[in-house]
């Protein structure tokens, strides 16, 4: 067990609306990333926040959103929610290096 | 882009055969990880290679960096059900302040007894 725990574990969602998925991470880790797993392909990188403000972003739409806390927990917004949207959001928590990331179990968006 | 392909997709052998698992890339990365993922979990990690041309045995898996630090492989000796998981290799590098991994699409392992 990682220590990385993401919430909920399953969600579903009708096309336009609007999610928050939440992450908390492991102890002493600064550095949360988020990623999108479609099925049958390896996860995409989103964003990384570090100290409370997005340290590099992938190739995703503005309509995605976060947050990091204080206490280094995340949160992933989703506006506007698209049948693509549908996939498996990992949470990976680390040090401010990077060397080692944890991931969380997941959650899984459906979207109809 | 960086991009990262793995081989092969799909596989399946029996319990007790020996496999490799390739993760090969036209970027150089600063390191490469290798994380094994089972159905409704995330990835967990299982090695993290940084010398060009470096070794590192886990068991019964043995993955090695290429010399050009561009490509990996992971071969797994007499294979068990417990194996059977999606296999992820992972090149990470740092970008300025932006730090991210590239994931290859993975190599979904299947051991039967």
């Amino acid at each position: 067990e990682t220590g990385v725990t993401q919430s909920p574990t399953h969600l579903i969602k009708t096309r336009g609306q609007q999610v928050t998925l939440r992450c908390s991470s492991q102890s002493g880790h600064n550095t949360v990333s988020w990623y999108q797993q479609a099925l049958g392909q390896g996860p995409q990188f989103i964003f990384q926040y570090y100290r409370e403000e997005e340290n590099g972003r992938g190739n995703f739409p503005p309509r995605f959103s976060g947050l990091q806390f204080p206490n280094y927990s995340s949160e992933l917004n989703v506006n506007a929610l698209e049948l693509d949207d549908s996939a498996l959001y990992l949470c990976a928590s680390s040090l401010e290096d990077n060397t080692e990331a944890f991931f969380g179990q997941g959650t899984r968006l459906t979207v109809v | 882009t960086q991009l990262l392909e793995q081989s092969p997709q799909f596989l399946s052998i029996q319990e007790g055969e020996n496999l490799t698992v390739y993760c090969n890339s036209s970027s150089v990365f600063s390191s490469l990880q290798w994380y094994r993922q089972e159905p409704g979990e995330g990835p967990v990690l299982l090695v993290t290679v940084v010398t060009g041309g470096e070794v590192k045995k886990l068991k019964r898996l043995t993955f090695q960096f290429g010399d050009a630090r561009k490509d990996s492989s992971l071969h797994i000796t007499a294979a068990q059900p417990g194996d059977t998981g999606l296999y992820l290799c992972a090149g990470f590098n740092s970008g300025g302040s932006n730090y991210k991994l590239t994931f290859g699409k993975g190599t979904l392992l299947t051991v039967n007894p």
